[in-house]
Order: structure tokens, then C-alpha cells, then sequence
């Protein structure tokens, strides 16, 4: 069965700091992957999706990137962080041709002071 | 551009009894696909049940299940026999079938399941 693992499970960071969270899948290959992120009290809102290795696709404008090293690994990343930035960050896999029905992971909770 | 509208911010339901949630959404597409997700105090989303658009059977899930209305652009979840573990958030979402990757989600209904 697939699993999907994300770290670290919280961060705190200060504002202009460097930003790495990691996703991984487990037992599926060749996944559609994203990178979503949930605001306090609001649904998510997808940041990015790769449909394969150093393929990404951004949605959003934003202070963050991604990228794809491995075909199941995804990561999220920032240069310098800014306040706005905090959230709770979420990696979701699908695998074509059901690209549409997404499994998320556990989730990463990013607090910028 | 879809939107996705639950209409009921918090609900509340005894232990065993049913409940339904609601949603309702937007869009020019024709072939879709549209889901459940519930989000536990854990934070984790979770895939409660699908429904593609071109079915006119309603999807269930052991005590999960939908009633979807193509015509009204409507897609309620009514969950049987309530558990204190389905105290969750419940978000509805959408994604066209032919264009983007976006799963569009509403804004989700707090759901407390009382002893």
C-alpha cells in the first residue's frame, strides 16, 4: 500500500530565514505530486504540482518554491521567509490515470515569528 | 472559474444518530469528479468518498454516503450512525475531469459528535 511521509511535522522559523520541507511516497511510482497549503480556518489552496522528476508547475505566485529531485520525493522551500508565510503545509500524491483523487499526507505546521 | 460553497460553518450530532452536511458548487464543466475529505483534530485530510459526475449512482462508503444532484449542483454527505471519530472538519472539493490539477475546496463544516 502507499504512504506518504512529510517533515518536519512543525517548524517555527524567523522571518528571512531559509525555508526545506521534504515529502515522500512510498509504494507507488511515477506519481502526480503537490504541495498545498491551508491558512487558519480556511480550505487549501495548491501551491504546486510536478507530474514527474524536475517537472514543476506553480499556481500561486509566491515567495516559495519546489522541486523534484527523485520521482517520489517533492520539496518545498524558501530563500527567506516572511510573516504571511505561516500555515499548515500539505503533500498530497495521485497516481494517472486517476489523477484526480489526491491522498494527502500528515501535514507541516510552519509558524514564521 | 469553480467554487465550492458549504453553507454550514459547524453542525452537531448525538452519538448514532445521522447527519447530513452540505455543498454546493459552481462550474461550466461537464464531466467532474467531486469528494469528501474529513480533517480530524490531527490535521491530516482524509478521503471519505468520491463521486465522478458522469455517475448517477450515489457513492457510499460504509456510513458515509452522498446525495449528489447534477441539475442543482448540489453534493451532500450524510453520515449514518455518527461516531465520537468523526468529529472532524469536513471539506467538499471539486476538480474538473480534462483541465488542471487543483482540487478546489469550500471552506468546511466543524462537525462535533456528542456522547
Amino acid at each position: 500500500s502507499q504512504t506518504i511521509h512529510q517533515w518536519p511535522a512543525t517548524l517555527v522559523q524567523p522571518v528571512g530565514s531559509p525555508l526545506s520541507l521534504e515529502c515522500t511516497v512510498e509504494g507507488t511510482s511515477n506519481p502526480n505530486l503537490y504541495w498545498y497549503r491551508q491558512a487558519a480556518g480556511r480550505g487549501l489552496q495548491l501551491l504546486f504540482y510536478s507530474v514527474g522528476i524536475g517537472q514543476i508547475s506553480s499556481e500561486v505566485p509566491q515567495n516559495l518554491s519546489a522541486s523534484r529531485p527523485q520521482d517520489r520525493q517533492f520539496i518545498l522551500s524558501s530563500k527567506k521567509l516572511l510573516l504571511s508565510d505561516s500555515g499548515f503545509y500539505l503533500c498530497a500524491w495521485s497516481v494517472p490515470p486517476r489523477r484526480e483523487t489526491q491522498y494527502f499526507g500528515p501535514g507541516t505546521r510552519l509558524l514564521v515569528l | 472559474a469553480q467554487t465550492v460553497t458549504q453553507s454550514q460553518p459547524e453542525m452537531s450530532v448525538q452519538e448514532a444518530e445521522t447527519v447530513t452536511l452540505s455543498c454546493t458548487y459552481d462550474t461550466s464543466e461537464n464531466n467532474y469528479y467531486l469528494f469528501w475529505y474529513k480533517q480530524p483534530p490531527s490535521r491530516q485530510m482524509i478521503l471519505v468518498i468520491r463521486q465522478e459526475a458522469y455517475k448517477q449512482q450515489n457513492a457510499t462508503e460504509n456510513r458515509f454516503s452522498v446525495n449528489f444532484q447534477k441539475a442543482a449542483k448540489s453534493f451532500s454527505l450524510k453520515i449514518s450512525d455518527s461516531q465520537l471519530g468523526d468529529t472532524a472538519m469536513y471539506f467538499c472539493a471539486f476538480i474538473p475531469s480534462n483541465s488542471g490539477y487543483a482540487l478546489n475546496f469550500g471552506k468546511g463544516t466543524s462537525l462535533l459528535v456528542t456522547p
